[in-house]
């Protein structure tokens, strides 16, 4: 089975700092995708970012990057000059087939990050 | 465009009756999935419905049924509820079923068996 591990229960910074939310996976898959989805109190999961296991290449999204490094199975994420709305819950996930096509998405325990003014 | 939509959006129920949770997929998006969230952990799946079939079950007991309408929404159906059944209930919708499918949520019932 696949797992996805996010050490990191909690953490807090101050506004303007920089954060990384580590994600560790497994799987045996040689095709598969992670993702990055943000859960704010209201509930809802925001999708954040897709990557295929194919592509290492990092990416940047304003204040938000990503490193996926295959070799250490970690699909990192940062938040530069960290703001108090980026407060919220983060969960990384990675897609599973069942079976055909069909797929399921296995979460992390996610990383409640805390910006204080 | 409206996004995922779920309802009720809370909801409190005793020991031993059913519930009934209702999604409805974005416009287009045949694919809904559904996702149990205990306070404190990660989004767990229960189901996958595409065009109107189940095509993947997590690992859940009997008690959980769902199913997909010709309009493409669900309803996830919950018998002999547990306390432990207490907890957000997610749904997602893509547009496809593929692996590399982005998925869009819906804000969730919130779900407690007292």
């Amino acid at each position: 089975a696949q797992k996805v591990t996010q050490a990191q229960t909690e953490i807090s910074v101050v506004e303007k700092e920089d954060v990384t939310l580590d994600c560790v996976y497994e799987t045996r898959d040689t095709t598969y995708y992670l993702f990055w989805y943000k859960q704010p109190p209201s509930g809802e999961l925001v999708f954040l970012i897709r990557r295929n296991s194919f592509d290492e290449q990092n990416e940047i999204s304003g204040r938000y990057s990503w490193n996926f490094q295959k070799s250490t199975s970690s699909f990192n994420f940062t938040i530069t000059a960290s703001q108090v709305v980026d407060s919220a819950v983060y969960f990384c996930a990675l897609s599973e087939v069942l079976s055909g096509s069909a797929r399921q998405l296995t979460f992390g325990s996610g990383t409640q990050l805390t910006v204080l003014p | 465009d409206a996004g995922v939509t779920q309802s009720p959006t809370h909801l409190i129920k005793t020991r031993g009756q059913q519930v009934t949770l209702r999604c409805s997929p974005i416009s287009g998006h045949k694919s809904v999935s559904w996702y149990q969230q205990v306070l404190g952990q990660g989004p767990q799946f229960i189901f996958q419905y595409y065009e109107k079939e189940e095509r993947g079950r997590g690992n859940f007991p009997d008690r959980f049924s769902a199913r997909q309408f010709p309009n493409y929404s669900s309803e996830l159906n919950v018998n002999a509820l547990l306390l432990g059944d207490s907890a957000l209930y997610l749904c997602a919708s893509s547009a496809r079923q593929g692996m590399n499918t982005e998925a869009f949520f819906g804000q969730g019932t919130r779900l407690t068996v007292v």
